[in-house]
């Protein structure tokens, strides 16, 4: 069965522009998280979508947004980019991370890289 | 100060040896231990996962997790070429929020 599918791998972006990333989870699975990974803080928590509900955000900047589709695709945005905010981006569904015996799986990311 | 904590390495062992791997945590509050192994240019993989004090093995990887010292280990046995990766100790904070260590580069000589 396929994974967790994230669009585009690579992106490269001037300071100041906004920029979109895409998750598609696997099939069936309703809840989709969002992380960024840097070599300096490691693996970070965006936000978690469950039913097109926003249900958990961390503590990043308001320029950080998401919002997932009826389908339960999962789409985030990072306006007025900034240098830091180079980094992988990961996504991670699961069925409902409530049971954790489902577990999270995660895509190979999109690395975004801000010049 | 991290929430958990973890010696990014890196490490580096002869094939067939016994790796530890270890991280500690800060919340009492943490109930579930997860390990993710991570290949370049890859997304995390859920190796493990553990609930509350106790151990759990799976062929030759075995967690443990010490709730008293808030101690998380990995033990990879016979460990291979096939097994370098940076392996990532997690712990599950509410339901939906995964809170991760920096992660350890680990390489496998042959």
């Amino acid at each position: 069965k396929a994974g967790v599918t994230q669009t585009p791998r690579y992106l490269i972006k001037t300071r100041g522009q906004q920029v979109t990333l895409s998750c598609s989870p696997i099939s069936g699975h309703r809840s989709v998280s969002w992380y960024q990974q840097t070599p300096g803080q490691g693996l970070q928590f965006l936000f978690e979508y469950f039913s097109e509900t926003q249900r958990n955000k961390g503590n990043f900047p308001g320029r950080f947004s998401g919002r997932q589709f009826s389908n339960s695709r999962s789409e985030m945005n990072v306006s007025t980019l900034e240098l830091g905010d180079s980094a992988l981006y990961l996504c991670a569904s699961s069925l409902d991370p409530g049971a954790v015996n489902y577990g999270y799986t995660f895509g190979s990311g999109t690395r975004l890289t801000v010049v | 100060q991290k929430e958990v904590e973890q010696d990014p390495g890196p490490l580096s062992v002869p094939e067939g040896a016994i790796v530890s791997l270890n991280c500690t945590y800060s919340n009492s509050a943490f109930q579930y231990f997860m390990w993710y192994r991570q290949y370049s240019r890859k997304g995390p993989e859920l190796l493990m996962y553990t609930y509350s004090s106790g151990n759990k093995e799976d062929g030759r990887f075995t967690a443990q997790v010490d709730k008293s010292s808030k101690y998380i280990s990995l033990f990879i046995r016979d460990s291979q070429p096939s097994d370098s990766a940076t392996y990532l100790c997690a712990s599950l904070q509410g339901a939906q929020k995964l809170v991760f260590g920096q992660g350890t580069r680990l390489t496998i000589n042959p």
